[in-house]
């Protein structure tokens, strides 16, 4: 089973800054990596897959990068809804799919 | 448009049963891999079960052997079977499309094992 291991488990983050989230799989996953959003009460919502294809509807100011075991979701400029916890995940290696254990991202 | 109701939860007592249902519609479920994914209070996302297209199925080491994934194509419709539940079973359950990433999410619906 591949590990994902998310950093760092919370970051505070000023409103119009740039975030930095990494996540490390325990075995390569090549680009089969997604990235998603998860806001209080709500469900998971996709924002990236294939590493750094933004899903639809998806902001331009979030964007995915990596391959391989270390990959990269940067936010660029913070709104307050992009305030949420964020999760990665690995398809190359499936069943089962594997997640992080999430990054919270708070306001500063 | 893509939806996914998610209905069946519920409090059940440790050793119980109950099937959670997952209605889908804007596409066809049997066409589909289709996952229940759970979430623990305060906990991260772990993956439960598959069902691939073509019928077969997988599940998590920890649920194997207690939990029954399928579907019903008359009514669109995904389920899952727990039996033998435990108080680690808490948590929110959410079905979603599958095929690789996960692209399409229900609401959840809440699990509650205690006696």
């Amino acid at each position: 089973e591949i590990v994902m291991t998310q950093s760092p488990a919370t970051l505070s983050v000023s409103p119009g800054e740039r975030a930095t989230l990494s996540c490390r799989a325990s075995q390569s996953v090549g680009s089969d990596l997604a990235w998603y959003q998860q806001k209080p009460g709500q469900a998971p919502r996709l924002l990236i897959y294939g590493a750094s294809a933004r899903a639809t509807g998806v902001p331009a100011r979030f964007s995915g990068s990596g391959s391989g075991t270390e990959f990269t979701l940067t936010i660029s400029s913070l709104q307050s809804e992009d305030f949420a916890v964020y999760y990665c995940q690995q398809y190359t290696d499936w069943p089962p799919y594997t997640f992080g254990q999430g990054t919270k991202l708070e306001i500063k | 448009e893509v939806q996914l109701v998610e209905s069946g939860g519920g409090l059940i007592q440790p050793g119980g049963s109950l099937r959670l249902s997952c209605a889908a519609s804007g596409f066809i479920v049997s066409s589909n891999y289709m996952s229940w994914v759970r979430q623990a209070p305060g906990r991260g996302l772990e993956w439960v079960s598959i069902i691939y297209p073509g019928g077969s199925t997988f599940y998590a080491d920890s649920v194997k052997g207690r939990f029954i994934i399928s579907r019903d194509k008359s009514n669109n419709t995904l389920y899952l079977q727990m039996n033998s539940l435990r108080a680690e079973d808490t948590a929110v359950y959410y079905c979603a499309r599958s095929n690789s990433w996960f692209d399409s999410w229900g609401q959840g619906t809440l699990v509650t094992v205690s006696s």
